[in-house]
């Protein structure tokens, strides 16, 4: 029979339009954070990140936004083209045994329309 | 450039068999992390090392274990193959250290993983 599983949560744009994906995360303590994008068939791959001095950090299109009193995240891409359809991952790593323990959430899919 | 070759792209086991995933990046990378990628669920964290012959579970790490000899190299090993298992497998590391907690993690391309 059919399966039912969870659903990615998938977010839909118009080519031009301005994108934006959000993240929570639960650690007060957590002081950087990474964004990572993942194309079809490839492995995750950084796109900017942001340390929790900082409220906003710009690269090329994309601008990550951080509010530490409620304790979120979120991605904002300018001008979004149909490269930019992939999964968006937010990432918090946690100093563990003198490394760092990198764990994501579900992620979001990002659908860019035509 | 940066590059972390995971050994097999694609791998189909049967039930029961011990399965190596194995990983090698070329960087002289601390950190080097397992996950997998299941519809729905995002990437989820098995096991995870900072050193060689060091290795803490992650989130998921029933089933599995996790082998580093040499820095280089971090092997995930499904010691009974079970048909819950197949999934994508992706492999990853990163350096410690410096005033940044982490610099980006570099991953592999994956492993399709099909136990039949």
């Amino acid at each position: 029979g059919e399966s039912v599983g969870l659903h990615l949560p998938t977010l839909s744009v118009q080519e031009g339009d301005n994108s934006i994906i959000n993240c929570a995360y639960s650690n007060s303590a957590s002081d950087y954070f990474i964004w990572y994008k993942q194309e079809s068939g490839k492995g995750p791959q950084f796109i900017i990140d942001i340390r929790s001095n900082m409220d906003k950090r710009q690269g090329q299109r994309v601008t990550v936004l951080l509010n530490k009193t409620v304790k979120h995240l979120s991605l904002q891409i300018a001008a979004t083209q149909p490269g930019d359809s992939a999964v968006y991952f937010c990432a918090d790593p946690e100093p563990r045994g003198g490394g760092n323990k990198l764990t994501f959430g579900t992620g979001t899919q990002l659908k860019v329309e035509l | 450039d940066v590059k972390v070759t995971q050994s097999s792209r694609y791998l189909v086991k049967r039930t029961g068999e011990k399965v190596f995933l194995e990983c090698v990046q070329d960087m002289d990378h601390e950190n080097m992390f397992w996950y997998r990628q299941d519809p729905g669920l995002g990437l989820r964290l098995i096991y995870f090392s900072y050193d060689v012959k060091m290795k803490e579970k992650g989130d998921i790490p029933e089933g599995y274990s996790v082998s580093r000899e040499k820095k280089e190299r971090f092997s995930l090993i499904l010691e009974s193959a079970s048909t819950n298992q197949t999934s994508m497998y992706l492999c990853a590391s990163s350096v410690t250290g410096g005033e940044k907690l982490n610099t980006e993690a570099f991953f592999g391309q994956g492993t399709r993983l099909t136990v039949v």
